[in-house]
Formats: structure tokens, sequence, C-alpha cells
């Protein structure tokens, strides 16, 4: 299948310091990404979605302006968690499809684990 | 905008017993449900799929059921083994290709040998 990647796996920072995520897909073209972000022992909740070459689309609830997402190009998208706080750290985990493709399965990255002392 | 319930959140059998988990969701208009399978600090992996076009399907022990008409779908796990104690998430997703999946609140199942 095909694989998305992300990095960092994991990063420990400050608070009032900013972060980037990267999502990849190595092998395939994907138009659009999703970035969600999952709490311990919850599911995975949208934060929004990412379009190639324009402005992404947030969900209720998230701050665009702290969570400021790039997708520059047809193989990545980046999260930037802006003046992280403690209550930022999570698991955040990006998702693709393939543009064009015909299967319907969603990609998933391997998360990164954010933890903001 | 779709919304996915999921039950039980946790759920315990005995190894060689079935695990059943259901789901319903909100948006006719949704045609796909993925299920996956999450294990602690990983990505969440699918296990099985299922259209709106098609109301079963199986992949060994793993099979999932949709009514559309009710709008809730199943999955059922057979002669359960100890690894599949995971936390499985259902998902529903609509039409268009940028319309993200949203997921169940999650089941925790244990299979106790």
């Amino acid at each position: 299948g095909a694989v998305v990647s992300q990095h960092p796996s994991w990063v420990i920072c400050k608070s009032g310091t900013s972060v980037k995520i990267e999502c990849r897909s190595l092998d395939f073209q994907a138009t659009t990404m999703f970035w969600y972000r999952q709490f311990p022992k919850q599911s995975l909740m949208l934060m929004a979605t990412s379009n190639e070459g324009s402005k992404a689309t947030y969900e209720q609830g998230v701050e665009k302006d702290k969570f400021l997402i790039n997708h520059a190009s047809l193989t990545l998208s980046t999260l930037t968690v802006t003046s992280a706080h403690p209550e930022d750290s999570s698991f955040y985990i990006c998702s693709a499809r393939e543009t064009g493709g015909g299967n319907n399965e969603q990609f998933f990255g391997p998360g990164t684990r954010l933890t903001v002392l | 905008g779709e919304n996915v319930e999921q039950h039980p959140s946790t759920l315990s059998v005995q190894e060689g017993d079935s695990a059943v988990i259901k789901c319903t969701y909100s948006d006719s208009a949704s045609n796909y449900f993925p299920w996956y399978k999450q294990e602690l600090g990983k990505r969440p992996q699918l296990i099985i799929d299922i259209r709106s076009n098609v109301g079963e399907k199986k992949d060994q022990r793993i099979a999932v059921t949709l009514n559309k008409t009710a709008k809730h779908f199943s999955l059922h796990i057979t002669e359960t083994q100890p690894e599949d104690s995971a936390v499985y998430f259902c998902a529903a997703r609509g039409k268009t290709g940028n319309t993200p999946l949203v997921f169940g609140k999650g089941t925790r199942l244990s299979v106790i040998a």
C-alpha cells in the first residue's frame, strides 16, 4: 500500500516555542491531506483538511492562527504548532488519499508525539 | 456534518469467542466505512472496509456488515486470539475526494487467554 511518513516521530519542547511537523506521501500524490489529533485513550479528532495550493479548512474549535498548515506540494503538508503550551501535548497524525485514486483508502502517517513542558 | 457513534467502549472476551463492535452514522451520504486497529502509540491500521453498495464483507476471521437503511455497521471478529487485543475504531466518510474520515470513539478489546 501507499506510504505516508511523518517527521519527527516525537518532540519535546518548552512552553511558548513553535514546533513544525512534516507529513509526506512517499509514493503517491495527495492533493488533500488531513491532520488529526489524538489525546490519550481518546479517538482521532480531525483538526483540519489541508489542500495543496490553497488554504486549509479547519474544524470548529481549532484555532487556525495557532495550528498553521502549509501544503506547498502534492507530497508534503506541514503543521506548525505555534506558541505551544502543555495542553497542546498530544499525538498528531496526518493522513492522505491518492489524488484521483479510485481506492477509498486513506493512508496514515506513523504519528508525532508532542510533549510541551 | 457526519457523526459516528461506537459501542461498546470496552469489551472483554475469552480467547476463541467472538467479538462484535457496532457503529452508527448520521450522514446518509456517507458511502465508505473502514475499521481500524490501533496499538498503543502507533498509527491506525486498516483491517477491513466496506462501501455502501455492499452489505457484507469477510476476510478470514474478520467480517463487516452494513445496514444502509438503519445507518449502522458492525465489526465481527471470530475465534479471537490474544493478539487481537487493541483499540478498534470505526469510521465513515462521504463521497467526495476531500471529505475526511470521521471516527467513532473507539472500543478497547481485551482477549483473555
